[in-house]
């Protein structure tokens, strides 16, 4: 089976500081991609960062980084001089095989991150 | 502007009825998704189409139905034979469906029982 897990349901953090959202995921497969969504108040469903499993860098996006460790299946998204702004849910996905070789993504359930002033 | 429109963005449905969300897309993206989200959980896949004219049942397709008639739309039925519809519904299109492809999405409708 192929899981996501995120096992933080609430974070807060104080804007300007930095914040770490855990995930974990199972599968099977050797290459395959991994996913970051942010989800705001408005519920609209925004990428914040990819990453493809056969590239060692983690991926990078302005403040948004990740530790992708491949032999853990471990794939946190670090979150840097937070700013209000960033206060959503996120949401960890998993690009799933389904049987005629298509694919969707497969979610975790999210992480509610609240940034203070 | 490109992107995806979900519409309406609020609808009600009683007993016994079926209701259609809309989704259309002018990315030209050959892939669309359906994806249903309850409170405290995640998104779960519905159904998905690589193609015009073909789609594909996901997760949690009982009790809902699709059509992929034209490129551009890929409407959801959410049929009387799903007892509980209330959630909020979101659409997705990427240019192929590869595991490669980012997803982007709708704004969303929210479905409610009377």
């Amino acid at each position: 089976a192929q899981t996501v897990t995120q096992s933080q349901p609430e974070m807060s953090v104080q804007e300007a500081e930095t914040v770490t959202l855990s995930c974990t995921y199972d599968t099977s497969e050797s290459n395959y991609y991994l996913f970051w969504y942010k989800q705001p108040p408005s519920r609209q469903m925004i990428l914040v960062i990819r990453q493809e499993a056969y590239k060692q860098q983690n991926a990078t996006e302005n403040r948004f980084s990740v530790n992708f460790q491949k032999a853990a299946k471990s794939f946190s998204l670090k979150i840097s001089d937070s700013q209000l702004g960033d206060t959503a849910m996120y949401f960890c996905a998993f690009m799933k095989t389904y049987s005629n070789s298509g694919y969707a993504l497969n979610f975790g359930k999210g992480t509610s991150l609240l940034v203070t002033p | 502007d490109g992107g995806i429109t979900q519409s309406p963005k609020y609808l009600f449905r009683k007993e016994g009825q079926n209701v259609t969300l809309s989704c259309e897309q002018n990315l030209n993206h050959d892939a669309m998704y359906w994806y249903r989200q309850d409170p405290g959980q995640g998104l779960r896949l519905i159904y998905y189409s690589q193609i015009v004219n073909d789609f594909q049942k996901g997760d949690i397709a009982e009790g809902y139905s699709v059509s992929r008639e034209k490129k551009e739309s890929f409407p959801l039925t959410v049929t009387s034979a799903q007892k509980n519809p209330t959630a909020f519904y979101l659409c997705a299109s990427s240019q192929g469906a590869l595991a490669k492809n980012i997803q982007y999405f709708g704004a969303g409708t929210r479905l409610s029982v009377l």
